[in-house]
């Protein structure tokens, strides 16, 4: 049973450059979420998708911006990057409707540093 | 302002006796709780929950305790191994009908079991 798989590992870019993560749920999951995890802190939702729709939305700037396909595999977008965007990304994955529903399940994530 | 709170940012215990690990929150909607346990360079990996109805859970070795009226809830190891130590998360949802929305965490308490 393949859990939730996210792409690139690590990711090094230069600030104003543009960056897309990956991340495929694990098997029979329909929902997506996406966490920033600065150093030293826990992670902090961005967004969570569904039926290919934004479904939620925290407190990020719209420079963050996701998609969710058909297959319910996900894609998150920064634009304009920061400094501050260097963290971990993390994307979890649930069952709408599922006996766990809360139960999110997360992937290793991507490191992303930002020069 | 942040809602999920652990104040202890690391613990340290012998192997075979106890390690509790607090957290506390403030917003009261919150109905859902979640610890999860994370070692570096992996992802966040889901523990233990519970729900806002009971006061207590337990799964092996992991017990959780929630205490609406202090808004506060403990996980309990018992006994701790070393494999135990890393990171542990409380997290919190606010149930939206059956459908699986944001958690929000708190910033984690490393513990670390002494063989």
């Amino acid at each position: 049973d393949a859990g939730v798989t996210q792409s690139p590992t690590h990711l090094i870019k230069t600030r104003g450059q543009q960056v897309t993560l990956r991340c495929s749920p694990k098997s029979g999951h329909d929902t997506v979420s996406w966490y920033q995890q600065a150093l030293g802190q826990g992670p902090q939702f961005i967004f969570q998708y569904y039926e290919e729709e934004e479904r939620q939305r925290g407190n990020f700037p719209d420079r963050f911006s996701g998609h969710q396909f058909p297959n319910y595999s996900s894609e998150l977008n920064v634009n304009a990057l920061l400094l501050g965007d260097s963290a971990l990304y993390l994307c979890a994955s649930s069952l709408v409707g599922g006996v766990s529903y809360n139960e999110q399940f997360f992937g290793p994530g991507t490191r992303l540093t930002v020069l | 302002d942040q809602q999920v709170k652990q104040n202890s940012p690391s613990l340290s215990v012998q192997e075979g006796r106890i390690s509790i690990l607090n957290c506390d929150y403030t917003n009261s909607m919150f109905d859902y709780f979640l610890w999860y346990k994370k070692y570096p360079a992996e992802g966040p990996t889901f523990l233990i929950s519970i729900s806002s109805i009971k006061d207590k859970n337990e799964d092996g070795r992991f017990t959780v305790f929630l205490n609406k009226s202090a808004k506060h809830l403990s996980l309990h190891i018992v006994p701790s191994q070393p494999g135990d130590s890393a990171v542990y998360f409380c997290a919190a949802s606010a149930d939206s009908g059956g459908s699986n929305y944001k958690l929000t965490f708190g910033k984690g308490t490393l513990l670390t079991v002494n063989p």
